[in-house]
């Protein structure tokens, strides 16, 4: 199995930039959660998913982060306009079910200029 | 509010010692204490978790100590590594829905 996978690896953006950062979970995974970690804050749970339904957003720090999950296999995070304060490694968990272990990608490491 | 309060913020232990992360929550609903591993570069894993059903649980090298009336778990690393080298996070959640991470414990195992 491949894991969890993130792109892009990196992002150098500048602020007020919109930037879209994507997950494919594992395959058979019916949870999807979002975190953010800095040195500051260590790590935010932002949003979860259970069968592709949004069940937990409040973590979401102001409405210029959104997150989508179509399908079974694909979520997005969105943040427009992107700000400095948004630099951040950003990771991707799935889990087979609720209760079970999270399994984290290898994150994506935004840079807002 | 930090839901997990995990200390300390680094540890050094030599190579062959136990490596100890205590971790203390205030939530009594939580029922879910896992530990994540983290590497530079790359994204927590999980390690051990434990559930307030058991006091300890043991997976090789690693031990999970559980406390439920002081509200207080800990890892326990036994024979050390400098492969163990990495990030430590304890975290706690009800029923996994929602984690709740500590701070985070940089260890470094000294050859």
């Amino acid at each position: 199995d491949a894991g969890v996978i993130q792109s892009p690896r990196h992002e150098v953006t500048e602020m007020g930039q919109e930037v879209t950062l994507r997950c494919k979970p594992i395959s058979g995974h019916n949870s999807l959660f979002w975190y953010r970690q800095t040195m500051m804050r260590g790590l935010e749970l932002l949003i979860y998913f259970n069968n592709n339904v949004p069940i937990d957003d409040s973590g979401m720090p102001e409405d210029r982060f959104s997150a989508k999950m179509p399908n079974a296999s694909f979520s997005t995070l969105k943040i427009q306009p992107s700000e400095p304060r948004d630099s951040a490694v950003y990771f991707c968990a799935s889990s087979v079910n609720r209760g079970a272990g999270l399994f984290f990608g290898s994150g994506t490491q935004l840079s807002v200029l | 509010q930090q839901q997990v309060k995990q200390s300390p913020q680094s540890l050094i232990v030599q190579k062959g010692g136990i490596s100890i992360i205590n971790c203390a929550y205030e939530n009594t609903a939580f029922d879910y204490f896992p530990w994540y591993q983290q590497f530079p570069g790359k994204g927590p894993a999980l390690l051990i978790a434990i559930r307030p059903d058991v006091s300890e649980k043991k997976e090789g090298r690693f031990t999970i100590s559980f406390n439920k009336s002081a509200k207080q778990f800990s890892l326990h690393i036994m024979d050390s590594q400098p492969g163990d080298s990495a990030t430590y996070f304890c975290a706690a959640s009800r029923g996994a829905n929602n984690l709740f991470f500590g701070t985070g414990t940089r260890l470094t195992v000294i050859p």
